[in-house]
This record gives structure tokens, C-alpha cells and sequence, in this order.
């Protein structure tokens, strides 16, 4: 089956701890993008990679850092410095010919921090 | 503030009625706009999406209206069915002019199916 996964589903996170969460498509989409949905609320860009070994901020990018090395993967750090963690993070994927397109998004990590 | 948002936090129907739920964006250069389904727990789910040179698009149940006058998008759904309960959230492009710089979201509408 094609499609993007997210691991783990749930994460919990002491204060002060650096955490990474995992995106993997096999969809060969060329962008993808992290998100981020706080209770109630839509969500909001944090990264978006349009090609390999490169990657640009979005609207809250400040607390994150990301990574492209490959086409599939594109792996979320969530860093000490980022003050409210807590949230739902969503990855998604999209191809980029002719304009936007839609994007796929996997099932999610909720992040908790104790 | 955000360029895109939703008039209505919460819309109840009927099971078998028709549902109409209304996106208002303020970016008049948006080109690209499309709608999500989401369910508690888990990702949105696409639905159905429009470009800005059209002003209606059909789908199987759903049908999204652009209005670029009144820069208004709607989403209908047909005959409701119980599956149909959920989040509903409109989006547009963050850039204008055709590049993957991601999808600017409204806050959601939570449509509620009643029996």
C-alpha cells in the first residue's frame, strides 16, 4: 500500500529532552511538510521540504529542525527550545508539477510533555 | 491574522439533509484551495479541491463553490450520512504562483450528524 506513516502514534517527553518523530512516504512525492494542530484549531506549517537536502521554515519553525537526506523520509526534531510542545504533529506529502497539488497526510503523533 | 477562516464552529444536521459549510479567505492572489475531512484522532483526509480559474467543482456527494468576488468558499455535502460527521477544514496555498510552500488552514468546522 502506498501512503505515509508517522511513528510513533503517541510520545511523551520530559521537559529540557530533545524528541524526533518519523515520516516516511513511499509515494514518491517530491515535497513534504510538518505540521503542527494544537487542540481545536487548524493546522500550521512548521517546515516543508519541496526537494532532497533541502528544506525551508514556515510559519513556526522556531523550537524545530528537520531533515531531508532522502526522498521518503523527513524526520521532525522537536528541541528543548521549543516552549509549548504539546500538540498533534502531522506529516504530509505532496508531488509538485504544475502547481500545488494536494496533499497526502499520515495518521499523526500526538507529543505529550510531562 | 490568518488569511483563511470558517464562519461557523460548529453545524448540526439531519441525517439525509444536505449540509453547507462556508470558508471566508482574505489572500485575493490564492490560486489553490482545497478542503480536509478529519476525524477525531487522526489526519485530514482529502475531500475535494478547486483552482482559482473555476468557480464550481463536482465530486461524488460534494461540491466546492468559489466565489473570488466575495472571496468565499463553500463545501456541499449531499444527503448527509452518519460517516459524514467530523471536522471540515478549508485551506489555500500559502504562495501564490505555483510552487509546494504548503497550505495555510482555517480553524474547522465540526459538522455534527444528528439521527
Amino acid at each position: 500500500d502506498g501512503g505515509i506513516t508517522q511513528s510513533p502514534k503517541y510520545l511523551f517527553r520530559k521537559e529540557g529532552q530533545n524528541v524526533t518523530l518519523s515520516c516516511e512516504q513511499n509515494l514518491n512525492h517530491d515535497a513534504m511538510y510538518w505540521y503542527r494542530q494544537d487542540p481545536g484549531q487548524g493546522l500550521r506549517l512548521i517546515y516543508y521540504s519541496q526537494i532532497v537536502n533541502d528544506f525551508q521554515k514556515g510559519d513556526i519553525a522556531e523550537g524545530y529542525s528537520v531533515s531531508r537526506e532522502k526522498k521518503e523520509s523527513f524526520p521532525l526534531t522537536v528541541t528543548s527550545a521549543q516552549k509549548n510542545p504539546t500538540a498533534f504533529y502531522l506529516c504530509a506529502s505532496s508531488i509538485w508539477r504544475g502547481g500545488p497539488n494536494e496533499q497526502f497526510f499520515g495518521p499523526g503523533t500526538r507529543l505529550t510533555v510531562l | 491574522g490568518e488569511s483563511v477562516g470558517l464562519h461557523l464552529p460548529t453545524l448540526s444536521v439531519q441525517e439525509g439533509d444536505n449540509s453547507i459549510i462556508n470558508c471566508a479567505y482574505s489572500n485575493s492572489a490564492s490560486d489553490y484551495f482545497i478542503w480536509y475531512k478529519q476525524e477525531s484522532g487522526k489526519g485530514p483526509q482529502f475531500i475535494i479541491d478547486i483552482r482559482s480559474n473555476m468557480d464550481k467543482r463536482q465530486g461524488q456527494r460534494v461540491t466546492v463553490l468559489l466565489n473570488k468576488t466575495v472571496k468565499h468558499l463553500s463545501l456541499q455535502i449531499a444527503a448527509t450520512q452518519p460517516g459524514d460527521s467530523a471536522v471540515y477544514f478549508c485551506a489555500e496555498d500559502r504562495v501564490s504562483g505555483g510552487g509546494a510552500d504548503g497550505l495555510t488552514f482555517g480553524k474547522g468546522t465540526h459538522l455534527i450528524i444528528q439521527p
